[in-house]
């Protein structure tokens, strides 16, 4: 069965330092999202994209996020600049046409751990 | 605004016993609600859905009706085994953006 892969599955940084969270949708998907936990609290969204452009986003995803489809299979979300409130799991996933935007499929995560 | 809320954990149950996880959401419009599943180590994956008032979504055991007069969504099983030990989120989607509950987990001795 198709799956959405994320990698790595534990990132360590320093504090202000740049990260790039990797994601592979599933391949037919159209829609591509971005949410993250942080520890014990709800699962969160930040970003939507499609047709290569962000659709919406949450009052998180500041200056400090981006995200990019730099080719046809990965989505990736860039940390400008992490702080400590970024550690968190951050969930990928992705959604197919019109008929099917309503069921996402998530990847296992990321968890970034900020020092 | 839009929101779910769902019963704390951890649930503790022996084998076989029934299960109830509850939740309730806050929404415009007519949204559509989901009961996702995440095993250790693993992603989030989808258990069940309703899509409109009084549809049931079922899988694996697992039931639950949109029920839009309590605005609730609960969780059930009638006997829960060991391999569904994990921790189970209700979500709504509205408009395309999901909005989750926080999970619960649940505990499933032999």
């Amino acid at each position: 069965e198709p799956e959405v892969t994320q990698t790595p599955s534990h990132q360590v940084t320093q504090m202000g330092q740049e990260v790039i969270l990797r994601c592979v949708p599933i391949s037919n998907h159209l829609y591509f999202y971005w949410y993250r936990q942080i520890l014990g609290q709800k699962v969160e969204f930040l970003v939507s994209f499609y047709n290569n452009e962000i659709s919406e986003k949450s009052e998180i995803f500041d200056d400090q996020f981006s995200v990019e489809r730099p080719d046809g299979s990965n989505f990736t979300l860039k940390i400008r600049s992490t702080k400590l409130e970024d550690s968190a799991m951050y969930f990928c996933a992705s959604s197919g046409a019109l008929a099917g935007r309503d069921i996402q499929y998530f990847g296992a995560g990321t968890r970034l751990s900020v020092l | 605004g839009n929101s779910v809320t769902q019963m704390e954990g951890p649930v503790t149950l022996s084998e076989e016993a029934f299960l109830t996880i509850n939740c309730t959401y806050t929404a415009t419009g007519y949204p559509s609600l989901f009961w996702y599943v995440q095993y250790p180590g693993e992603g989030l994956q989808l258990l069940l859905k309703a899509t409109k008032a009084d549809d049931k979504g079922s899988n694996k055991g697992f039931e639950a009706t949109y029920r839009k007069e309590t605005t609730s969504f609960h969780l059930e099983k009638g006997s829960v085994q060991v391999s569904d030990s994990a921790v189970y989120f209700c979500a709504l989607n509205n408009f395309n953006k999901f909005y989750f509950g926080s999970g619960t987990k649940l505990n499933v001795k032999p």
